[in-house]
């Protein structure tokens, strides 16, 4: 059974541009979620999709946003990029949300 | 007061040497308790899910929670060289969808 596939792996951005990540859960779930994880931080909950709508949202700033297909693909767009913006992105996902969440390798987004 | 305090102090151990690493909550509404194993430079790697008070074994892991003092832990028994990451708590309420996470422990066993 394949896992959580994640695109691009490393991104390399500049101030003020926008980016778009992928994610592909593992067949047959069908809730999404994403996360930002730097050291300072941690690993900070960003937004939870399930049946293409968002469900829960984190504290970020609006500049993040995403969108999940009937597919249960989902996307994460970041708009206006900010050198804080520089992180490692995970996605996770689960059957309901409720249960055991596994997560991708991640896209390494460095802003410059 | 964060949701999930973990000591994020490294912790290393020689080969074969218990390794204990624990969590504290304020939530009561968390209900759902995993523990996760990070390599460098991958994705978190789900090593336990537990919903109730008591302990899983899993191989040469051991996860326990206790509810009433908001407390969890994870034991690593006979532990390997590969056994070196970090390891993350996380927790999450009933409906909730969001997994709050502890800020991870780096591990070193030492052949």
């Amino acid at each position: 059974k394949a896992g959580v596939t994640q695109t691009p792996r490393y991104l390399i951005k500049t101030r003020g541009q926008q980016v778009t990540l992928s994610c592909s859960p593992i067949s047959g779930h069908r809730s999404v979620s994403w996360y930002q994880q730097t050291p300072g931080q941690g690993l900070q909950f960003l937004f939870e999709y399930f049946s293409e709508t968002q469900r829960n949202k984190g504290n970020f700033p609006g500049r993040f946003s995403g969108r999940q297909f009937s597919n249960s693909r989902s996307e994460m767009n970041v708009s206006t990029l900010e050198l804080g913006d520089s992180a490692l992105y995970l996605c996770a996902s689960s059957q309901d949300g409720n249960t055991e969440a596994f997560f991708g390798q991640g896209t390494r987004l460095t802003v410059v | 007061q964060k949701e999930v305090e973990q000591d994020p102090g490294p912790l290393s151990v020689p080969e074969g040497a218990i390794v204990s690493l624990n969590c504290t909550y304020s939530n009561s509404a968390f209900q759902y308790f995993m523990w996760y194993r990070q390599y460098s430079r991958k994705g978190p790697e789900l090593l336990m899910y537990t919903y109730s008070s008591g302990n899983k074994e899993d191989g040469r892991f051991t996860a326990q929670v206790d509810k009433s003092s908001k407390y969890i832990s994870l034991f690593i028994r006979d532990s390997q060289p590969s056994d070196s990451a970090t390891y993350l708590c996380a927790m999450m309420g009933t409906g909730n969808n969001r997994l709050a996470f502890g800020k991870g422990n780096q591990v070193v066993v030492i052949p």
